[in-house]
Protein backbone atom coordinates (compact mmCIF):
# COMPACT_ATOMS: atom_id res chain seq x y z
CA UNK A 1 0.00 0.00 0.00
CA UNK A 2 0.88 4.01 -0.26
CA UNK A 3 3.48 4.84 2.00
CA UNK A 4 4.40 8.61 3.28
CA UNK A 5 7.82 8.65 5.12
CA UNK A 6 8.08 11.50 7.92
CA UNK A 7 11.76 12.54 9.17
CA UNK A 8 12.45 13.06 11.86
CA UNK A 9 10.38 11.77 13.88
CA UNK A 10 11.63 13.57 17.14
CA UNK A 11 13.51 16.80 17.11
CA UNK A 12 14.62 18.95 20.01
CA UNK A 13 15.81 22.52 18.99
CA UNK A 14 16.93 25.94 20.50
CA UNK A 15 14.75 28.90 20.02
CA UNK A 16 15.18 30.93 17.59
CA UNK A 17 16.59 28.43 15.28
CA UNK A 18 15.08 26.71 12.29
CA UNK A 19 13.99 22.95 11.99
CA UNK A 20 12.62 21.34 8.75
CA UNK A 21 10.74 18.20 8.55
CA UNK A 22 10.42 16.12 5.55
CA UNK A 23 7.48 13.92 4.04
CA UNK A 24 7.97 11.80 1.69
CA UNK A 25 5.79 9.34 -0.80
CA UNK A 26 7.93 6.07 -0.91
CA UNK A 27 5.59 4.42 -3.60
CA UNK A 28 3.39 6.60 -5.41
CA UNK A 29 3.50 10.07 -6.55
CA UNK A 30 2.12 12.96 -4.17
CA UNK A 31 0.05 15.31 -6.29
CA UNK A 32 -0.60 17.04 -3.00
CA UNK A 33 0.37 16.97 0.36
CA UNK A 34 -1.03 18.11 3.67
CA UNK A 35 0.81 19.39 6.72
CA UNK A 36 -1.14 19.12 10.07
CA UNK A 37 -0.41 20.58 13.69
CA UNK A 38 -1.70 18.88 16.80
CA UNK A 39 -1.26 19.95 20.26
CA UNK A 40 -1.47 17.21 22.99
CA UNK A 41 -5.14 15.62 23.63
CA UNK A 42 -6.40 17.75 20.60
CA UNK A 43 -7.57 17.27 17.09
CA UNK A 44 -5.67 17.44 13.82
CA UNK A 45 -5.41 21.61 12.31
CA UNK A 46 -4.65 21.90 9.19
CA UNK A 47 -1.88 24.43 8.21
CA UNK A 48 -1.20 24.40 4.46
CA UNK A 49 -2.34 22.46 1.25
CA UNK A 50 0.57 21.95 -1.16
CA UNK A 51 0.88 21.04 -4.52
CA UNK A 52 3.73 20.09 -6.54
CA UNK A 53 5.51 22.80 -8.13
CA UNK A 54 2.85 25.52 -6.97
CA UNK A 55 3.21 27.71 -3.71
CA UNK A 56 1.58 26.10 -0.81
CA UNK A 57 -2.14 27.20 0.38
CA UNK A 58 -2.26 28.06 4.06
CA UNK A 59 -5.04 28.24 6.32
CA UNK A 60 -6.35 31.06 8.28
CA UNK A 61 -3.99 32.22 11.00
CA UNK A 62 -1.02 30.14 10.21
CA UNK A 63 2.21 32.54 9.39
CA UNK A 64 3.12 31.61 6.18
CA UNK A 65 6.63 33.37 6.87
CA UNK A 66 7.34 30.86 10.08
CA UNK A 67 6.21 27.77 8.61
CA UNK A 68 7.51 27.45 5.03
CA UNK A 69 6.49 24.70 2.56
CA UNK A 70 8.10 23.78 -0.05
CA UNK A 71 7.08 20.79 -2.10
CA UNK A 72 9.52 20.57 -4.79
CA UNK A 73 8.93 16.87 -6.54
CA UNK A 74 5.98 14.89 -6.37
CA UNK A 75 7.44 12.85 -3.97
CA UNK A 76 8.79 15.16 -1.14
CA UNK A 77 7.21 18.21 0.85
CA UNK A 78 8.84 19.80 3.16
CA UNK A 79 8.00 21.95 6.44
CA UNK A 80 10.25 24.48 7.93
CA UNK A 81 10.08 26.26 11.10
CA UNK A 82 11.95 29.14 11.32
CA UNK A 83 12.98 31.19 13.98
CA UNK A 84 11.08 28.55 16.49
CA UNK A 85 10.09 29.44 19.91
CA UNK A 86 8.26 26.92 22.57
CA UNK A 87 4.72 27.79 21.18
CA UNK A 88 6.02 25.71 17.82
CA UNK A 89 6.32 22.98 19.85
CA UNK A 90 3.95 19.98 18.48
CA UNK A 91 3.13 17.68 16.98
CA UNK A 92 3.16 18.01 13.33
CA UNK A 93 1.71 15.26 10.66
CA UNK A 94 2.17 15.29 6.93
CA UNK A 95 -0.45 13.70 4.36
CA UNK A 96 -0.80 12.84 1.13
CA UNK A 97 -3.03 12.13 -1.68
CA UNK A 98 -2.86 11.41 -5.43
CA UNK A 99 -6.42 12.93 -5.73
CA UNK A 100 -7.60 9.80 -8.15
CA UNK A 101 -9.19 7.92 -5.26
CA UNK A 102 -10.02 10.35 -2.15
CA UNK A 103 -7.66 8.61 -0.07
CA UNK A 104 -5.19 9.94 1.97
CA UNK A 105 -1.84 8.66 3.50
CA UNK A 106 -0.38 9.72 7.03
CA UNK A 107 2.68 9.78 7.54
CA UNK A 108 4.07 9.16 11.27
CA UNK A 109 4.35 12.55 12.48
CA UNK A 110 7.05 15.01 14.13
CA UNK A 111 7.41 15.54 17.81
CA UNK A 112 8.87 19.25 17.70
CA UNK A 113 10.22 20.57 21.53
CA UNK A 114 11.62 23.99 20.92
CA UNK A 115 13.46 24.66 24.29
CA UNK B 1 -18.82 26.32 7.25
CA UNK B 2 -17.95 22.82 7.13
CA UNK B 3 -16.85 20.72 10.55
CA UNK B 4 -17.15 17.73 12.43
CA UNK B 5 -18.41 16.99 15.71
CA UNK B 6 -17.41 14.33 17.94
CA UNK B 7 -19.71 14.40 21.23
CA UNK B 8 -17.97 12.25 23.32
CA UNK B 9 -14.54 13.45 24.03
CA UNK B 10 -13.86 10.24 26.23
CA UNK B 11 -15.28 6.79 26.23
CA UNK B 12 -14.59 3.94 28.53
CA UNK B 13 -16.59 0.29 27.95
CA UNK B 14 -15.40 -2.88 29.17
CA UNK B 15 -13.17 -5.41 26.97
CA UNK B 16 -15.97 -7.47 25.10
CA UNK B 17 -18.38 -4.98 25.07
CA UNK B 18 -20.05 -3.44 21.85
CA UNK B 19 -18.79 0.22 21.22
CA UNK B 20 -20.35 2.98 18.95
CA UNK B 21 -18.81 6.09 18.38
CA UNK B 22 -20.46 9.38 17.56
CA UNK B 23 -20.10 11.64 14.27
CA UNK B 24 -22.01 14.18 13.21
CA UNK B 25 -21.00 16.48 10.07
CA UNK B 26 -21.71 19.83 8.40
CA UNK B 27 -20.99 19.74 4.69
CA UNK B 28 -23.50 20.99 1.34
CA UNK B 29 -22.21 18.76 -0.98
CA UNK B 30 -21.44 14.97 -1.32
CA UNK B 31 -19.07 13.85 2.02
CA UNK B 32 -16.27 11.76 1.87
CA UNK B 33 -16.09 10.70 5.20
CA UNK B 34 -13.60 8.95 6.90
CA UNK B 35 -12.68 7.24 10.43
CA UNK B 36 -8.89 6.96 11.72
CA UNK B 37 -7.16 6.17 14.90
CA UNK B 38 -4.20 6.95 16.36
CA UNK B 39 -1.92 5.62 18.61
CA UNK B 40 -0.05 7.54 21.46
CA UNK B 41 2.92 9.86 19.32
CA UNK B 42 2.09 8.05 16.16
CA UNK B 43 -0.04 8.92 12.97
CA UNK B 44 -2.68 8.10 11.72
CA UNK B 45 -4.56 4.86 10.37
CA UNK B 46 -7.10 4.69 8.20
CA UNK B 47 -10.18 2.23 9.69
CA UNK B 48 -12.69 2.99 6.80
CA UNK B 49 -13.58 4.76 4.20
CA UNK B 50 -17.48 6.15 2.78
CA UNK B 51 -17.50 7.87 -0.72
CA UNK B 52 -20.94 6.23 -1.77
CA UNK B 53 -22.65 3.22 -2.54
CA UNK B 54 -23.89 1.13 0.41
CA UNK B 55 -24.21 3.07 3.71
CA UNK B 56 -23.17 0.46 5.86
CA UNK B 57 -19.29 0.08 5.32
CA UNK B 58 -16.60 -2.28 6.74
CA UNK B 59 -13.42 -1.58 7.73
CA UNK B 60 -10.04 -3.04 9.29
CA UNK B 61 -9.80 -4.78 12.92
CA UNK B 62 -13.49 -5.48 12.82
CA UNK B 63 -15.05 -1.91 12.47
CA UNK B 64 -17.63 -0.28 10.54
CA UNK B 65 -19.29 2.71 10.39
CA UNK B 66 -22.94 3.43 9.19
CA UNK B 67 -23.74 6.53 7.14
CA UNK B 68 -26.99 8.20 7.52
CA UNK B 69 -27.25 11.37 5.46
CA UNK B 70 -30.87 12.32 7.48
CA UNK B 71 -29.03 12.23 10.36
CA UNK B 72 -25.74 13.56 8.99
CA UNK B 73 -24.03 10.99 10.84
CA UNK B 74 -21.45 8.20 10.50
CA UNK B 75 -21.15 6.59 13.35
CA UNK B 76 -18.72 3.78 14.01
CA UNK B 77 -19.05 0.66 15.75
CA UNK B 78 -17.09 -2.56 17.00
CA UNK B 79 -19.59 -5.70 18.37
CA UNK B 80 -16.60 -6.60 20.82
CA UNK B 81 -14.17 -4.74 22.08
CA UNK B 82 -10.65 -5.62 22.34
CA UNK B 83 -7.88 -3.75 25.15
CA UNK B 84 -5.50 -2.97 22.43
CA UNK B 85 -8.31 -0.72 20.76
CA UNK B 86 -7.34 1.90 23.49
CA UNK B 87 -6.73 4.48 21.46
CA UNK B 88 -7.69 8.08 20.19
CA UNK B 89 -10.33 7.56 17.15
CA UNK B 90 -11.22 10.85 14.65
CA UNK B 91 -13.89 11.04 12.02
CA UNK B 92 -13.22 13.25 9.20
CA UNK B 93 -14.84 14.57 6.03
CA UNK B 94 -12.72 15.31 3.13
CA UNK B 95 -13.50 18.64 1.00
CA UNK B 96 -13.25 17.66 -2.46
CA UNK B 97 -14.79 20.03 -5.67
CA UNK B 98 -13.32 23.10 -7.51
CA UNK B 99 -12.53 25.52 -4.69
CA UNK B 100 -11.26 22.41 -2.29
CA UNK B 101 -8.50 19.67 -3.31
CA UNK B 102 -9.24 17.55 -0.77
CA UNK B 103 -8.30 18.61 2.82
CA UNK B 104 -9.28 16.77 5.77
CA UNK B 105 -11.56 18.50 8.25
CA UNK B 106 -11.34 16.44 11.56
CA UNK B 107 -13.43 16.19 14.79
CA UNK B 108 -12.28 16.55 18.15
CA UNK B 109 -11.47 12.95 18.16
CA UNK B 110 -12.73 10.43 21.25
CA UNK B 111 -10.87 8.79 23.48
CA UNK B 112 -11.60 5.47 24.05
CA UNK B 113 -10.19 3.65 27.11
CA UNK B 114 -10.72 0.00 27.65
CA UNK B 115 -10.90 -1.95 30.68
CA UNK B 116 -10.03 -5.01 32.02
Amino acid sequence: GAVVSQHPSRVICKSGTSVKIECRSLDFQATTMFWYRQFPKQSLMLMATSNEGSKATYEQGVEKDKFLINHASLTLSTLTVTSAHPEDSSFYICSATTGSDYGYTFGSGTRLTVV
Amino acid sequence: AQSVTQPDIHITVSEGASLELRCNYSYGATPYLFWYVQSPGQGLQLLLKYFSGDTLVQGIKGFEAEFKRSQSSFNLRKPSVHWSDAAEYFCAVGLWGSSNTGKLIFGQGTTLQVKP
